[in-house]
C-alpha cells in the first residue's frame, strides 16, 4: 500500500532557527516521486521539489534542503534560518512512475515567531 | 503560458442542491485529478481521469461524479449537495511525459 506520514502535525520555531520536518512513505513501487508543497494562508499550493526514487542526491535551493534517505523511506525538508513568511502548513506526497495520484501526508503547519 | 484554473473560486450552495465544480487545463495533460481538503486528512483524492472518456472512483468518491468529453476539462459535479460535502476542492493534473503535475488554485465550497 501507498503512504505517507508526516509525524509532526504542528510545529513552532523562532525567526532565524533551522527547523526539519519530517516525512516517511511506503511503497512497492521501484520507480516512484517524491513531492513537497508549501500551502500559505492564502490557501494555494506551491510545488517545492520533486525527487526521483532513482536519485538519492540531496537538494539544495536557498534556505530549503531536503534529505532522502531509501534506506529508511525517508525524504525529509529542512529550512535553515527560518523566516516569518516560511509559516505555512507543508505537504509530503507520494507519486507512482506514471505520475497518476498522489498519496499525500496528512499535512505539517509551520509557525515562525518573529 | 499553460495553465490550470478552477471555477468558481468560493460557492456557497444549500442543501440537497446539485453543484458543478469546473476545472480547465491548457497543458495538455492525459492526467487530471480532483482531491478534497479537510483539516486533518491533508487532501484525498475524489476521481481521477487518464485521458478522454476515461474516469475512475477515488477513495473518497461516494456523492460524487466526473465526466471527460475533452482533454482539457474534468468538471465535478456533487449530485446533492450534504454538509459533509464543505471543503476546499483542487483540481490537478499531470503528465508522466514531461514530468509535470500542476494544482489549480482551489475552490472553496460551503454547503448550508
Amino acid at each position: 500500500a501507498q503512504k505517507v506520514t508526516q509525524a509532526q502535525t504542528e510545529i513552532s520555531v523562532v525567526e532565524k532557527e533551522d527547523v526539519t520536518l519530517d516525512c516517511v512513505y511506503e511503497t512497492r513501487d521501484t520507480t516512484y516521486y517524491l513531492f513537497w508543497y508549501k500551502q500559505p494562508p492564502s490557501g494555494e499550493l506551491v510545488f517545492l521539489i520533486r525527487r526521483n526514487s532513482f536519485d538519492e542526491q540531496n537538494e539544495i535551493s536557498g534556505r530549503y534542503s531536503w534529505n532522502f534517505q531509501k534506506s529508511t523511506s525517508s525524504f525529509n525538508f529542512t529550512i535553515t534560518a527560518s523566516q516569518v513568511v516560511d509559516s505555512a502548513v507543508y505537504f509530503c506526497a507520494l507519486g507512482g512512475s506514471t505520475l497518476g495520484r498522489l498519496y499525500f501526508g496528512r499535512g505539517t503547519q509551520l509557525t515562525v515567531w518573529p | 503560458d499553460a495553465e490550470i484554473t478552477q471555477s468558481p473560486r468560493h460557492k456557497i450552495t444549500e442543501t440537497g442542491r446539485q453543484v458543478t465544480l469546473a476545472c480547465h487545463q491548457t497543458w495538455n495533460h492525459n492526467n487530471m485529478f480532483w482531491y478534497r481538503q479537510d483539516l486533518g486528512h491533508g487532501l484525498r483524492l475524489i476521481h481521477y481521469s487518464y485521458g478522454v472518456q476515461d474516469t475512475n472512483k477515488g477513495e473518497v468518491s461516494d456523492g460524487y461524479s466526473v465526466s471527460r468529453s475533452n482533454t482539457e476539462d474534468l468538471p465535478l459535479t456533487l449530485e446533492s449537495a450534504a454538509s459533509s460535502q464543505t471543503s476546499v476542492y483542487f483540481c490537478a493534473s499531470s503528465s508522466d511525459r514531461t514530468g509535470g503535475y500542476t494544482f489549480g488554485s482551489g475552490t472553496r465550497l460551503t454547503v448550508v
